[in-house]
């Protein structure tokens, strides 16, 4: 199966500080064929279901905020929050879809 | 809008076997542009992918779950489901029915907690 780590697993942030949080795959999830990463990132608030923020590495989900950027290629892959709002206090989760079974980070949790 | 909304017992006894129903509604479930599938997360731990279906019955597994797994699309009832036999603890976890959209997961139901126990 394909790992995917992330890091740090937790991160402390002022209102409207800088979030980046980091993921590195075992393989490589750009086969280059359609020119994409198969990598997405979910927000997970206590009590709720995940939801889809980036896909393809770094388009944004409709309805996402323009403070979640995703970047990266190959094998790291980065999220960044530019302006740490409270909303944003959650868990959050890369993810693989590039091989079966399909795989995700361990999460990492941003506080305020 | 898209919602997805988990249904089954919340209580299995190990060995027994785990039956969810999800009911799809605001879209077709019948659409070649979305595959069906399942998320499970045990209590205080990560997210681990189960399986997936598309409505025409292309299916995908998780091979460390494959030979107790089954799932199914009722393009009729816009419902899919699960199954996974000889469940044990570590089968307790919360569930989630959830639609693909080229891997990624764009719609989640709520999640049903499932418990395993005598």
């Amino acid at each position: 199966d394909i790992v995917l780590t992330q890091s740090p697993d937790s991160l402390a942030v002022s209102l409207g500080e800088r979030a980046t949080i980091n993921c590195r795959s075992t393989h490589d999830l750009f086969p280059g064929s359609n020119n994409k990463n198969y990598v997405a990132w979910y927000k997970h608030k206590p009590g709720q279901p995940p939801q889809l923020l980036i896909y393809w590495a770094s388009t944004r989900e409709s309805g996402v905020p323009d403070r979640f950027h995703g970047s990266g290629s190959g094998t790291d892959f980065t999220l960044t929050i530019t302006s740490v709002q409270a909303e944003d206090v959650a868990l959050y989760y890369c993810q693989q879809y590039y091989f079966i079974p399909y795989t995700f980070g361990q999460g990492t949790r941003v506080e305020i | 809008q898209m919602q997805l909304l988990e249904a089954g017992p919340g209580l299995v006894k190990p060995s027994e076997t785990l039956s969810l129903t999800c009911s799809v509604s605001g879209g077709a479930i019948s659409s070649a542009s979305y595959y069906w599938g399942w998320i499970r997360q045990p209590p205080g731990k990560g997210l681990e992918w189960i399986a997936a279906m598309s409505y025409s019955g292309d299916t995908f597994h998780n091979p460390s779950l494959r030979s107790r797994v089954t799932i199914s699309v009722d393009t009729s009832r816009g419902q899919f489901s699960l199954q996974l036999t000889s469940v044990t603890a570590s089968d307790t976890a919360f569930y989630y029915c959830v639609r693909h959209r080229s891997g990624s997961v764009d719609s989640w139901g709520q999640g049903t907690l499932v418990t395993v126990t005598a």
